[in-house]
């Protein structure tokens, strides 16, 4: 596998249950984002981990909650999602936090929440 | 605070016209860094290019070409023969090095479509 993998691609989920999404990188990096992708908006950033730690969190809501076990995995744990919660979250991994570094992006899971 | 607009929503043209995306860009940094990226239907984001802010020089890359202008604010990107594989999302992005604090600002993106 090469690049930034995640899984599951699609998941569908009622408001209560709890679900995980996985990314992996593949290239050696040591930052690794979480960003939600919703119709007609901007990215949105929401966590940053660097060498394995959080660096950011951008106001997000507790019911979303990150783990990065080591600088190649992140995963995001869903529980009692909203609807409006439904959307694309993309995983990227970049050198370091530099300002200056290209961010490479997975491939997203498409979330929907019933 | 940081602020990227692409005024233009979506785009439609036929193969082998000329097309630009605008990108202008609101920063109180001297030191910043500008990115495009491409999203096809795939959906993973695809880095085309970084230019920081002491480089104005213009770059071409086959059918890709881009102008930055720090007077007026823009990092437009302009692709040449347009072809149907072209069609996708395109976002415009701005890093300040603010260091610790710096982080990626995306514009809302530009849907392009290609006609054969």
């Amino acid at each position: 596998e090469t690049g930034v993998t995640q899984t599951p691609r699609h998941l569908v989920m009622g408001m209560t249950n709890k679900k995980s999404l996985k990314c992996e990188q593949h290239l050696g990096h040591n930052a690794m984002y979480w960003y939600k992708q919703s119709a007609k908006k901007p990215l949105e950033l929401m966590f940053v981990y660097n060498f394995k730690e959080q660096t950011e969190n951008n106001s997000v809501p507790s019911r979303f909650s990150p783990e990065c076990p080591n600088s190649s995995h992140l995963f995001l744990h869903l529980h009692t999602l909203q609807p409006e919660d439904s959307a694309l979250y993309l995983c990227a991994s970049s050198q370091d936090k530099g300002s200056y570094n290209e961010q490479f992006f997975g491939p997203g899971t498409r979330l929907t929440v019933l | 605070a940081q602020k990227v607009t692409q005024a233009q929503t979506e785009i439609s043209v036929v193969e082998k016209e000329d097309v630009t995306l605008d990108c202008v860009y609101e920063t109180r940094d001297t030191t910043y860094y500008l990115f495009w990226y491409k999203q096809p239907p795939s959906g993973e984001l695809v880095f085309l290019i970084r230019r920081n802010s002491f480089d104005e020089q213009n770059e071409i890359s086959g059918r890709y070409s881009w102008n930055f202008q720090k007077s007026t604010s823009s990092f437009n990107f302009t692709i040449t023969a347009s072809q149907v594989v072209d069609s996708a999302v395109y976002f415009c992005a701005l890093s300040e090095a603010a260091g610790a604090n710096s982080k990626l600002t995306f514009g809302k993106g530009i849907t392009l479509s290609v006609r054969p």
